[in-house]
């Protein structure tokens, strides 16, 4: 299985700031790269696929880049409705798999 | 607008079958080229891949449940279903049905989620 890893799991962060998620890859996946926002009892939404490309509807100011082993998510000019838990899903191959995600708190 | 609905029993008893069904609607299962899968969550944990299917019933699954998951797929109703046997309290999760691409297999929609309590 390729697993992922998500750094750091948890993060404080201030309105209007900019923040950047790490994910890395045990093995190379090329740019089958997603990212994932979730918030508290609610289902996770699609923000980025692709490892760059953004799902219809998601606000620009998220951002996606990497491919091979290391990703990165990053959240420009945070609004209170941004912090979520974040987490990415390879899908180079079966089985499926996700980081362990990351908790955007408000400082 | 494509919506997915999970349902089923919020409480299986340990070593009993967990049995959930998820009934899209807004787009068709037949035919497509997308598949049609299962996601879980432990309360305060991460999430987990359990299986896929797609509309010809060739499924997918993850080889730490693979032993127990069974994941099938009803064109005429629009539904897919997931059984889980020999369940534990382990097995405790919110369960989300979610679709990804046959090539690009991101999940791209999700249902709302339903939390499957195992206990006696």
């Amino acid at each position: 299985d390729i697993q992922m890893t998500q750094s750091p799991s948890s993060l404080s962060a201030s309105v209007g700031d900019r923040v950047t998620i790490t994910c890395r890859a045990s093995q190379g996946i090329g740019n089958f790269l997603a990212w994932f926002q979730q918030k508290p009892g609610k289902a996770p939404k699609s923000l980025i696929f692709a490892a760059s490309t953004l799902q219809s509807g998601v606000p620009s100011k998220f951002s996606g880049s990497g491919s091979g082993t290391d990703f990165t998510l990053t959240i420009s000019g945070l609004q209170p409705e941004d912090f979520a838990t974040y987490y990415c899903q390879q899908y180079n191959t079966y089985p499926l798999t996700f980081g362990q995600g990351t908790r955007l708190e408000i400082k | 607008q494509l919506q997915l609905q999970e349902s089923g029993p919020g409480l299986v008893k340990p070593s009993e079958t967990l049995s959930l069904t998820c009934t899209v609607s807004g787009g068709s299962i037949s035919g497509s080229s997308y598949f049609w899968g299962w996601v879980r969550q432990p309360p305060g944990k991460g999430l987990e891949w359990i299986g896929s299917v797609y509309y010809s019933g060739s499924t997918y699954y993850n080889p730490s449940l693979k032993s127990r998951v069974s994941i099938s797929v009803d064109t005429s109703k629009n539904q897919f279903s997931l059984k889980l046997s020999s369940v534990t309290a382990a097995d405790t999760a919110v369960y989300y049905c979610a679709r990804h691409g046959g090539t690009s297999r991101y999940f791209d929609s999700w249902g709302q989620g339903t939390l499957v309590t195992v206990s006696s």
